[in-house]
């Protein structure tokens, strides 16, 4: 049981040019969600999905595309990068709580710079 | 809108004293989290505060939620250096499914 697992955990990118983040989760868990982290923003939801097939915005969508074809992945792809998009994203994915909480589990995240 | 704050936003702690943390946020919530974030590392669930007057404690760690209030405290007993970390809550709007929404993040430095 490998948890949320993401590739790669570094990435340097030139504006403009395009990237796949990827995340992976063996606990068949429904909900996956990708977070980006700013020194002094905290954490901000980019796009979330609630099972295969289906996926949302959140707070940050602009200049990220998802898609979720199996239960278990959920791509994060950047078109055209841009300086903006430096940052460390977070995967992440619901499971059940021994109190029936959902408490997401996070990867250990990708942190991507675009100079 | 959701809003959630966290303050302060940084604290020097003395080991062996006790302290207390906060979050505000705006709106009704079904959920809270508390998560703790070493420096470099991902996030670590803490704690998950459900119902108004819940107090969920780990260790020298225990946190409360006032729905009323729109209030959740962390309190910290007896500050030792382990504890040093960002300390982030997050808090899921009511009917919002699992879209969380983050404080910006405390840091708790332990000093001898």
């Amino acid at each position: 049981n490998a948890g949320v697992t993401q590739t790669p955990k570094f990435q340097v990118l030139k504006t403009g040019q395009s990237m796949t983040l990827q995340c992976a989760q063996d606990m068949n868990h429904e909900y996956m969600s990708w977070y980006r982290q700013d020194p002094g923003m905290g954490l901000r939801l980019i796009h979330y999905s609630v099972g295969a097939g289906i996926t949302d915005q959140g707070e940050v969508p602009n200049g990220y595309n998802v898609s979720r074809s199996t239960t278990e992945d959920f791509p994060l792809r950047l078109l055209s990068a841009a300086p903006s998009q430096t940052s460390v994203y977070f995967c992440a994915s619901n499971h059940r709580g021994t109190t029936g909480a959902n408490v997401l589990t996070f990867g250990a995240g990708s942190r991507l710079t675009v100079l | 809108e959701l809003k959630v704050e966290q303050n302060p936003l940084f604290l020097s702690m003395q080991e062996g004293k006790n302290y207390t943390i906060y979050c505000n946020y705006s709106t009704t919530s079904d959920r809270l989290y508390w998560y703790r974030q070493d420096p470099g590392k991902s996030l670590e669930s803490l704690f998950v505060l459900l119902s108004n007057g819940a107090v969920k404690q780990e260790g020298r760690l225990m946190a409360s939620l006032d729905t009323k209030a729109r209030l959740s405290t962390l309190h910290i007993t007896a500050a030792v250096h382990d504890l040093s970390a960002t300390y982030f809550c997050a808090v899921v709007r009511t009917g919002a499914n699992s879209k969380l929404t983050f404080g910006k993040g405390i840091t708790l430095s332990v000093r001898p």
